[in-house]
């Protein structure tokens, strides 16, 4: 069975400086990966995914996320954080595209 | 609208009562997918359809709970009996085929309150 393990169930971090959400998965089989973002009081929204090719995926937001398939990580960085990224973030794994499995997601806290 | 949309946005109900949540997915998409978001926890999966296939119901919780899909259109998510811990968010997702996607493209959810 597939599961997703994010380390850190909060992340606090100053404006302007780099994040790393981290993000580990079991499966038997190949997977695909997805990062999806949600803002206080709105849906989830799709970040990024990796299904397949360069291991380093980027998405909206000036966000990437790097796949290594030796060590079942797909942690999500961006370089330099805005307050507007202040949101929950859940990683999610799907064995041929059908259902998600869900992280319990990280929240991260931009401070100025 | 180009999105996936979830009616009604907010349902505070009695315990005991039934209820039931709709959702209108993206047009053309044929797989539609229920998830189910407690306070403070991620998402789980509770039902899947794909076309005409029999759907997916391995994350229902209770015999409390169905749902029903028409075609590769709306779906509805039926409560029976409501608990207090029913209460979350409740978030349908629907996925296209074309190219292989594999994206989920969710709607707003459904806050359900069980008094």
């Amino acid at each position: 069975a597939q599961s997703v393990t994010q380390l850190d169930s909060q992340v606090p971090v100053f404006e302007e400086a780099p994040v790393e959400l981290r993000c580990n998965y079991s499966s038997s089989v190949s997977v695909y990966l997805f990062w999806y973002v949600q803002y206080p009081n709105q849906g989830l929204q799709l970040l990024l995914k990796y299904l397949s090719g360069s291991t380093l995926v980027k998405g909206i937001n000036g966000f990437e996320a790097e796949f290594n398939k030796s060590q079942t990580s797909f942690h999500l960085r961006k370089p330099s954080v805005h307050i507007s990224d202040t949101a929950e973030y859940f990683c999610a794994v799907s064995e041929n595209g059908n259902k998600l499995v869900f992280g319990a997601g990280t929240i991260l806290r931009v401070k100025s | 609208g180009a999105g996936v949309s979830q009616s009604p946005s907010n349902k505070v109900t009695e315990k005991g009562k039934d209820v039931e949540l709709r959702c209108d997915p993206i047009s053309g998409h044929t797989a539609l997918y229920w998830y189910r978001q407690r306070l403070g926890q991620g998402l789980e999966f509770l039902i899947y359809f794909q076309g005409n296939s029999a759907p997916d119901k391995s994350g229902l919780p209770s015999d409390r709970f169905s749902a029903e899909r028409t075609g590769e259109s709306v779906s509805t998510l039926t409560i029976q009996r409501t608990q207090q811990e029913d209460s979350a968010v409740y978030l349908c997702a629907s996925r296209g085929d074309i190219g292989g996607a594999k994206t989920q493209y969710f709607g707003p959810g459904t806050r359900l309150l069980v008094l």
